[in-house]
């Protein structure tokens, strides 16, 4: 399973925009890259997934470039409510085989007013 | 909003007792898993089931047990709790689809042994 290296936290004012870079040097061609965020006291909730290039849902943007050996969680404009820890996974999405995620220590994400 | 559900959410209980957390979900998920994780720690994940009847262990050694006899319920068994064994235990579960694997977690059980 690919390792990921993110930054332990960070600090950012409310109303800004927020990017997470994760790095994961080897991850592998059937990889995928999957983002996650838990606050205290509660089970992880799925952000945003992806395989190449950028998606975007209602909540996160993820850049992936062509290399895929990073990606970047972008949270437009950033509340107190996004104050968090956010983990970045790269793992295979095979229903057929082995499904084992690795959570790695997260970013935690400190949101001042 | 996800149907996976923990009891109880926190558990407070001497050494030498035995303790089972239930996880249930209602979505028909085949896969379900245990996690572990310590206060501002990583999750490891102690077991994990494909199905009815499909056990195994995970990552973490760990000295708990479960069982699958039906889908919707995994529960985690620990014969003699320790001091050892204070740590939040967070239940998931997904299901089959060849392009995503989204996993969805149940609030956690928070347990103390004193």
């Amino acid at each position: 399973l690919a390792k990921t290296t993110q930054p332990i936290s960070m600090d950012s004012y409310e109303g800004q925009e927020v990017n997470i870079t994760c790095s994961h040097n080897n991850i592998a061609t059937n990889d995928y890259i999957t983002w996650y965020q838990q606050f205290p006291s509660q089970g992880p909730r799925f952000i945003i997934q992806g395989y190449k290039t950028k998606v975007t849902n209602e909540v996160a943007s993820l850049f992936i470039p062509a290399d895929r050996k990073s990606s970047t969680l972008s949270l437009p404009r950033v509340s107190l409510s996004d104050t968090a820890v956010y983990y970045c996974l790269v793992g295979p999405y095979s229903g057929a085989g082995s499904y084992q995620l690795t959570f790695g220590k997260g970013t935690k994400l400190s949101v001042i007013p | 909003e996800a149907d996976i559900y923990q009891t109880p959410r926190y558990l407070v209980i001497g050494t030498g007792k035995k303790i089972t957390l239930e996880c249930s979900q209602t979505m028909g998920h085949d896969k379900m898993y245990w996690y572990q994780q310590d206060p501002g720690m990583e999750l490891h994940l102690i077991h994990y089931s494909y199905g009815v009847n499909s056990t195994e262990k995970g990552d973490l050694s760990s000295e708990s047990t479960v069982s699958r006899i039906r889908t919707e319920h995994f529960p985690l068994t620990l014969e003699s709790a320790r001091p050892s064994h204070t740590s939040q235990y967070l239940c998931a579960s997904s299901e089959y689809n060849p392009n995503t694997g989204e996993l969805f977690f149940g609030e956690g059980s928070r347990l103390t042994v004193l």
